[in-house]
């Protein structure tokens, strides 16, 4: 069973500039979640999504938006990049009801 | 504010030695936990959780945690290591799993583990 994925695998930005990044839940997840992983520190939590509706949001910026379309696929928006957003950005799907978040490989955003 | 402390950043062990890892949390309600590891080059994968029930849990790979509600702790253990066991591994709670589907982790910032032969 194909697991989430996301693409692209790397990216290079330079300050200022936008990037759009993209997630693919578990067949038959609606839940997907967007996180902020530093190096050397635990993931950060930015957005979940379930059914297409934002249901929660951790402390970062308005430059950081994401959305959910019809099919439960995800994008996660950041205009104005900083040299600071560079990190690795991990979406991860969940079944409806309890379960646990289910990872994807990750993004590696470098911002120059 | 909800956080997770993890309090060893690293470890270096020998093979067939013990392992804890010691996990915090500070949320005074319902929590569900989670183990989880990245092996070098890979995702994260669970390793094990705890939603309710008995407090002593056990997941892959010969793995278990205990959940002691009155210390906020889930500390990981395994009782003997292999050099596969080199991984990263991260302690995470959702303190809002029954709030209307709102289902956000919070992470510790990971012990990074070390097996020699």
């Amino acid at each position: 069973d194909a697991g989430v994925t996301q693409s692209p695998t790397h990216l290079i930005k330079t300050r200022g500039q936008h990037v759009t990044l993209r997630c693919s839940p578990i067949s038959g997840h609606k839940s997907v979640s967007w996180y902020q992983q530093v190096l050397g520190q635990g993931p950060q939590f930015i957005f979940q999504y379930y059914e297409k509706e934002e249901r929660g949001r951790g402390n970062f910026p308005d430059r950081f938006s994401a959305r959910q379309f019809p099919n439960y696929s995800s994008e996660l928006n950041v205009n104005a990049l900083l040299l600071g957003d560079s990190a690795l950005y991990l979406c991860a799907s969940r079944p409806t009801g309890l379960g646990e978040q289910y990872f994807g490989p990750g993004t590696r955003l470098t911002v120059t | 504010a909800q956080s997770v402390s993890q309090h060893n950043h690293h470890v270096i062990l020998s093979e067939a030695a013990s392992l804890e890892l010691g996990c915090n949390y500070s949320y005074g309600g319902t929590v569900n936990l989670f183990w989880y590891v990245q092996y070098p080059g890979q995702h994260l994968q669970l390793l094990l959780k705890y939603f309710s029930g008995d407090p002593l849990v056990k997941g892959i790979k010969g793995f278990e945690a205990e959940f002691i509600k009155s210390k906020f702790s889930f500390n990981l253990r395994k009782p003997s290591v292999q050099w596969s066991d080199t991984a990263e591994y991260f302690c995470a709670v959702n303190p809002n799993m029954f709030s209307g589907g709102y289902n956000k982790l919070i992470f510790g910032a990971g012990t990074r583990l070390a097996v020699h032969p």
